[in-house]
This record gives structure tokens, C-alpha cells and sequence, in this order.
């Protein structure tokens, strides 16, 4: 399974943009990009997915880069319910599993 | 749609003891999750079912893990003479077939304690 490179911590302030990195350098051409974020006491949630071009939805932008070796989660303002742990995590579409690989995730930190 | 609940949300036992664990997925869900989650570390996978069937088991899952979803809806998770390193959060998900990339929906686990 393709590992991916995260930062431990971030911090941001209230109502900035918040652009968290992830390093994929040994991606695969059949592997997408997802993003999910564990606020404290929860189970993960989904935020964002892509594979080779930009993703915007209401919760967020995807960026990827255009060798795919990393990718950018850009969350436009953040809010104080967006501090959590950020994770990404790449699943390939051709293996024929459906199970996430986790690493430890950057921990969102927002400051009011 | 009120999303995928666990039962118990917590649970204490002793060292020995079995315990058992359920989770009811998010209606026609046909995929169905367990992850075991440590403290500061992400979720690690333990196995996945489709419909009935457990399709892929993790190394994790040693002989005292046992899952089943005998009808395809909800899934109990098992563990036989707890030991202390079994404290964790156990994290169940659900995800639709059809889709490729569909998302896996979390319930909000189950967190034991083995003293």
C-alpha cells in the first residue's frame, strides 16, 4: 500500500485559510486521494476525494499536484469546529480492496 | 437516516473476559467496516464484509477476533480472553457498493478498557 507524508501538528486562526500537506511520492496511477478528519471523541468523517485533477466541495478543495507525488487540503475559512485530526489516505481503485490505510494525521489546531 | 450506531459505547472488562461488540450500519449499506483505533494513532484496519460475506482480514485480526454479519445488516465484533492490549477504540463503517470511491460512513465507536 502507497504511504503518504503528513505533518504532526498545524495551527491556524479563526477565519484564515488552512492549506494542510500530504507527500504521496510513491502514489500509483490507480491509487485516489482521500481526505477524512476525526474531530475529538468521533469517529472519522469523510471531507474531499480526487485523483489527478482539482476537487472543490462545500467543505473543502482538493489540490493535486501535477506528478501526483502530494496534495494540498485547502479548507478556505477556517472555523473553530475545524479543529481536528486531518488525514489522507490513499486507496487504489485496481487492488479490489476497500479498506483505508490510516496514518497518524496532522492535528488541526484553531485559534479565535 | 440516522447514520451507523455502536453498541456499547464503552465497555469496561477484566483481563480474560470475552466481549462483543455491535454495529448497525447505515440501512443499504452493503459494505461493512471495523477499524481498531489506538491512542494518537490513525484507525487500523481490521476486516470488511460484503453483504454476508468478510472478504479481507487484517494480520490484526488475531485467532481471538472473530466478526460476523450473518444477514448482511448489522456485524458483531468478538474478542476472546481480552488482554490488556486490546484497549482501544473500535471504529465501525459502512460504504455503498456500485461505486468505486464511495466514502465509509463512521459510527462513533466503541472504546475498551481491559484492566
Amino acid at each position: 500500500d502507497a504511504k503518504t507524508t503528513q505533518p504532526n501538528s498545524m495551527e491556524s486562526n479563526e477565519e484564515e485559510p488552512v492549506h494542510l500537506p500530504c507527500n504521496h511520492s510513491t502514489i500509483s496511477g490507480t491509487d485516489y486521494i482521500h481526505w477524512y478528519r476525526q474531530l475529538p471523541s468521533q469517529g472519522p468523517e469523510y471531507v474531499i476525494h480526487g485523483l489527478t485533477s482539482n476537487v472543490n466541495n462545500r467543505m473543502a478543495s482538493l489540490a493535486i499536484a501535477e506528478d501526483r507525488k502530494s496534495s494540498t487540503l485547502i479548507l478556505h475559512r477556517a472555523t473553530l469546529r475545524d479543529a481536528a485530526v486531518y488525514y489522507c489516505i490513499l486507496r487504489d481503485v485496481g487492488s479490489g480492496t476497500y479498506k483505508y490505510i490510516f496514518g497518524t494525521g496532522t492535528r488541526l489546531k484553531v485559534l479565535a | 437516516d440516522t447514520g451507523v450506531s455502536q453498541n456499547p459505547r464503552h465497555k469496561i472488562t477484566k483481563r480474560g473476559q470475552n466481549v462483543t461488540f455491535r454495529c448497525d450500519p447505515i440501512s443499504e449499506h452493503n459494505r461493512l467496516y471495523w477499524y481498531r483505533q489506538t491512542l494518537g494513532q490513525g484507525p487500523e484496519f481490521l476486516t470488511y464484509f460484503q453483504n454476508e460475506a468478510q472478504l479481507e482480514k487484517s494480520r490484526l485480526l488475531s485467532d481471538r477476533f472473530s466478526a460476523e454479519r450473518p444477514k448482511g445488516s448489522f456485524s458483531t465484533l468478538e474478542i476472546q480472553r481480552t488482554e490488556q492490549g486490546d484497549s482501544a477504540m473500535y471504529l465501525c463503517a459502512s460504504s455503498i457498493s456500485g461505486r468505486a470511491q464511495s466514502e465509509q460512513f463512521f459510527g462513533p465507536g466503541t472504546r475498551l478498557t481491559v484492566l
